[in-house]
């Protein structure tokens, strides 16, 4: 079974600084799908990013891109000019190609944004 | 607007009873999914649904059961078999299972379920 790693329960950065969070996953498959999800309070889960295993660019949302390493297995996620409204937990997740897929999560960073 | 309906928000239950969690999505997506979030364990899947009267386990299935009787709806029963059932209850939708992979969930707001 795929499992997704993040060994940062906690993260802290300061305003207009640069944050990276840490995600491995374990797969047998070579191409699949990562995601990365924002749950601020409110919490509704937003999907920030996403990245397709056989393309070797980094995804790139604005403030937000990942550095895929798909030999070593990892996958974070960098957060460029943190704002305020960056505070939230984050989830990385993984998801096979094809049907009958599902989501699998990490269990989440919480990302604090300090003025 | 197209969405995902999560309710109640919040819900209490004692000790003993089943509860009927709700999600009722109307955008047209074929699969429908439960997870359960708890402190430091991130989302865990409960149940899915890739088409009408027709679901899955997932990986922790036991104490819950779903039904799927309308594309549109997919209830979330908590039974007293569940011997720990305090926790937030997502709910999620993908068009189909092969654009899950493509473009992730679409998650409702979530159930606050508290057992008193």
């Amino acid at each position: 079974a795929q499992t997704v790693t993040q060994s940062q329960p906690e993260m802290s950065v300061q305003e207009a600084e640069t944050v990276t969070l840490s995600c491995t996953y374990d797969t047998s498959e070579s191409d699949y799908y990562l995601f990365w999800y924002k749950q601020p309070p409110s919490r509704q889960m937003i999907l920030v990013i996403r990245q397709e295993a056989y393309k070797q660019q980094n995804a790139t949302e604005n403030r937000f891109s990942v550095n895929f390493q798909k030999a070593a297995k990892s996958f974070s996620l960098k957060i460029s000019d943190s704002q305020l409204g960056d505070a939230a937990m984050y989830f990385c997740a993984y998801a096979e190609k094809g049907s009958g897929s599902r989501l699998t999560f990490g269990e989440g960073t919480q990302l604090t944004v300090n003025p | 607007d197209g969405g995902i309906t999560q309710s109640p928000k919040y819900l209490f239950r004692k000790e003993g009873q089943n509860v009927t969690l709700s999600c009722e999505q109307n955008l047209n997506h074929d699969a429908m999914y439960w997870y359960r979030q708890d402190p430091g364990q991130g989302l865990r899947l409960i149940y899915y649904s890739q088409i009408v009267n027709d679901f899955q386990k997932g990986d922790i299935a036991e104490g819950y059961s779903v039904s799927r009787e309308k594309k549109e709806s997919f209830p979330l029963t908590v039974t007293s078999a569940q011997k720990n059932p305090t926790a937030f209850y997502l709910c999620a939708s993908s068009k189909w299972t092969q654009q899950l992979a493509r473009y992730g969930y679409t998650f409702g707001s979530g159930t606050r379920l508290t057992v008193v």
